[in-house]
């Protein structure tokens, strides 16, 4: 899997956007790019993904740049519960029961969404 | 809720035992994977099982072993326990779509 490179934290206004960036300039071109975040210990949790396209569901859109090295994560109007560490990985996508399903975590970046 | 359930919550027990950690996956999901999280090492992979075979492994200790069942839930077994096996240990499921669902974890203490 390809590797990511992502700020060791940041920290943003609650009820303001926040932007999460992610560098994955080896990034092949089967691999989609994952977003998970983890609040306090608890279940990592997904978020979104995607491959070439802009993507964008309930939780969050993610931008990914023409060249696909890189990404960024948007939280539209960050909230306090927003605050965790949010994991940015590349991935075979549609990985199913094959070997590729496995999740390289990396340290990620410490969100911290302040009043 | 993500629908995976893992059991116990917290165990706490002595160097030398040996403990089982049990994963329960989401309805219809085939593959259960198992990761460690530790303090020094984050969150790392540890093995998957896909419908009851095992699909790939990961940095999983000689001492540490995993099965599923044929009813889909997956056990990991951890023997002669070390202080170093102290983490949180979790499982996660998916079927043939992209997202990993994971379970709120167990907390291993070892003394």
């Amino acid at each position: 899997d390809a590797k990511t490179t992502q700020p060791p934290s940041m920290d943003c206004a609650e009820g303001r956007a926040a932007n999460l960036p992610c560098n994955h300039s080896t990034i092949s071109g089967n691999e989609y790019v994952y977003w998970y975040r983890q609040i306090h210990s608890q279940g990592p949790q997904y978020i979104i993904h995607g491959l070439k396209n802009n993507e964008t569901n309930e939780m969050a859109s993610l931008i990914i740049t023409e060249d696909r090295k890189s990404s960024t994560l948007i939280l539209p109007h960050a909230t306090l519960r927003d605050t965790a560490v949010y994991y940015c990985i590349v991935r075979v996508g549609n990985a199913g029961g094959t070997s590729y399903g496995k999740l390289t975590f990396g340290q990620g970046t410490i969100l911290t969404v302040h009043p | 809720d993500s629908g995976v359930t893992q059991t116990p919550k917290h165990l706490i027990t002595a160097t030398g035992q040996r403990v089982t950690l049990r994963c329960s996956p989401r309805s219809g999901d085939l593959s259960v994977y198992w990761y460690q999280q530790s303090l020094d090492q984050g969150l790392q992979f540890l093995i998957q099982y896909y419908n009851g075979e095992e699909r790939a492994k990961g940095n999983i200790l000689e001492r540490f072993s995993a099965q599923q069942f044929p009813d889909l839930h997956s056990e990991l077994n951890l023997s002669s326990l070390e202080l170093g096996d102290s983490a949180l240990y979790f499982c996660a499921s998916s079927d043939r779509d992209n997202e990993q669902f994971f379970g709120p974890g167990t907390r291993l203490t070892v003394l």
